[in-house]
């Protein structure tokens, strides 16, 4: 079973600042079929990119996604105050399907 | 614009069933799948299982496999997920999530608002 790290657990930063997560997987993700969510406190997941490095409809030019193979990342440019939430990987390429990582928390410096 | 409508909360006793809805609307219901994921108090997120309507054939995470069912109505484009054997670490958020190409594995693109189960004696 494929088993997804996400690193840092919080990311401290300023409004501004550029935000790095990292996604890193016990094995190979085949088409490198990596999503990213943001959550915010009561609400649903986000759709953010898909398939690594492709934007969803109507998400910010500054998210931007990134990897292959079995490390993945999710680069926010300028932190904008809507940007603080969690965020989470899954992968969907292989099997047991669709899991997820424990997610990163992006909180106000 | 595509929606899911899920049922409102519930509070469940342990050992009982719970039976959670998911309504959808603005796409082409049974072609692509609907997603359960849950998500326990301050923890993160965990897939269930999933159905493609149009196959009527559900798929289900190793750890759910014969405490869960998933289920489809096309006439009413409706989705339901029923848990089983009831325990308190089943208190969690219950989402719908549809996959964004109407494949097993596959990115989740639209959710529903999530509905909360609350089991306790």
């Amino acid at each position: 079973e494929i088993v997804l790290t996400q690193s840092p657990g919080t990311l401290s930063l300023s409004r501004g600042e550029r935000a790095t997560l990292s996604c890193r997987a016990s094995e190979s993700i085949r088409n490198n079929y990596v999503a990213w969510y943001q959550q915010k406190p009561g609400q649903a997941p986000r759709l953010l990119i898909y398939a690594a490095s492709s934007r969803a409809t109507g998400i910010p030019d500054r998210f931007s996604g990134s990897g292959s193979g079995a490390d993945f990342t999710l680069s926010i440019s300028r932190l904008e105050p809507e940007d603080f939430a969690v965020y989470y990987c899954q992968q969907y390429g292989s099997s047991p399907p669709n899991s997820f990582g424990q997610g990163t928390k992006v909180e106000i410096k | 614009q595509v929606q899911l409508e899920q049922s409102g909360a519930e509070v469940k006793k342990p050992g009982s069933s719970v039976k959670v809805s998911c309504k959808s609307s603005g796409d082409t219901f049974s072609t692509y799948s609907i997603n359960w994921v849950r998500q326990a108090p301050g923890q993160g997120l965990e897939w269930m299982g999933g159905i493609i309507p149009v196959f009527d054939s559900p798929y289900y995470a190793h750890k759910f496999l014969g405490r869960v069912t998933i289920t489809a109505d096309v006439s009413t484009s409706t989705t339901y997920m029923n848990l089983h054997r009831l325990t308190s670490d089943d208190t969690a958020i219950y989402f719908c999530a549809r996959g964004q190409r109407g494949e097993v594995n596959d990115a989740l693109d639209f959710w529903g608002q999530g509905t909360i189960v609350t089991v306790s004696s």
